[in-house]
């Protein structure tokens, strides 16, 4: 079946370091592919999304590439902020689109001062 | 900006109540779905419907049923609550054209 695996965390940095979340697939056709942001206290939030192979999703500074030959999709940023603090799940949607999205594990990142 | 609504957004009741957790949206989305938090972060999908009178159950077993009369409310009931049932629970909805969903802020449920 579908799965998804992200890089476990905490993930502690310090502000205007790189980030660099690293989220991996297996999936049978072509899924759609999600970053989704959970603030404290919050629901998650769609932070970006690419829909096809070589598709870069982007906003608010972060980046991710669908990277069919690895079945990757890492998120990176290039300077992290204090309010960057939340964790992070990486998502997948089956080309069907006939069953809920497949969530990873999420990653809590930490930006300290 | 989503337009999903969650309420209560705290609750804190004893052994073997009855509740029900309210899930609302403005979308028209025939998607919707209900997840259970647990503190280490992890998701995991209780229930979803994918439109009136349709529900089905998720990946994670649980004591908690649905129903879904009209398109924009998706209720989740726990007949006789439990301290196992102590645990932040998430409604999302998706439309049938991006599968993106979208989340409300949540519902903390304490069981004492």
């Amino acid at each position: 079946g579908n799965s998804v695996t992200q890089m476990e965390g905490p993930v502690t940095l310090s502000e205007e370091a790189f980030l660099t979340i690293n989220c991996t697939y297996t999936a049978t056709g072509y899924p759609s592919l999600f970053w989704y942001v959970q603030y404290p206290g919050e629901g998650l939030q769609l932070l970006l999304k690419a829909t096809k192979a070589d598709d870069k999703g982007s906003n608010k500074g972060f980046e991710a590439t669908y990277r069919k030959e690895t079945t990757s999709f890492h998120l990176e940023k290039g300077s992290v902020q204090v309010s960057d603090s939340a964790v992070y799940f990486c998502a997948l949607s089956e080309s069907s689109g006939n069953t809920p999205l497949v969530f990873g594990k999420g990653t809590r990142l930490s930006v300290i001062a | 900006e989503a337009d999903i609504y969650q309420t209560p957004r705290y609750l804190v009741i004893g052994t073997g109540k009855k509740i029900t957790l309210e899930c609302s949206q403005t979308m028209g989305h025939d998607k919707m779905y209900w997840y259970q938090q647990d503190p280490g972060m992890e998701l995991h999908l209780i229930h979803y419907s994918y439109g009136v009178n349709s529900t089905e159950k998720g990946d994670l077993s649980s004591e908690s049923t649905v129903s879904r009369i009209r398109t924009e409310h998706f209720p989740l009931t726990l007949e006789s609550a439990r301290p196992s049932h102590t645990s932040q629970y998430l409604c999302a909805s998706s439309d049938d054209v991006s599968d993106t969903q979208y989340f409300g802020p949540g519902t903390r449920l304490t069981v004492l």
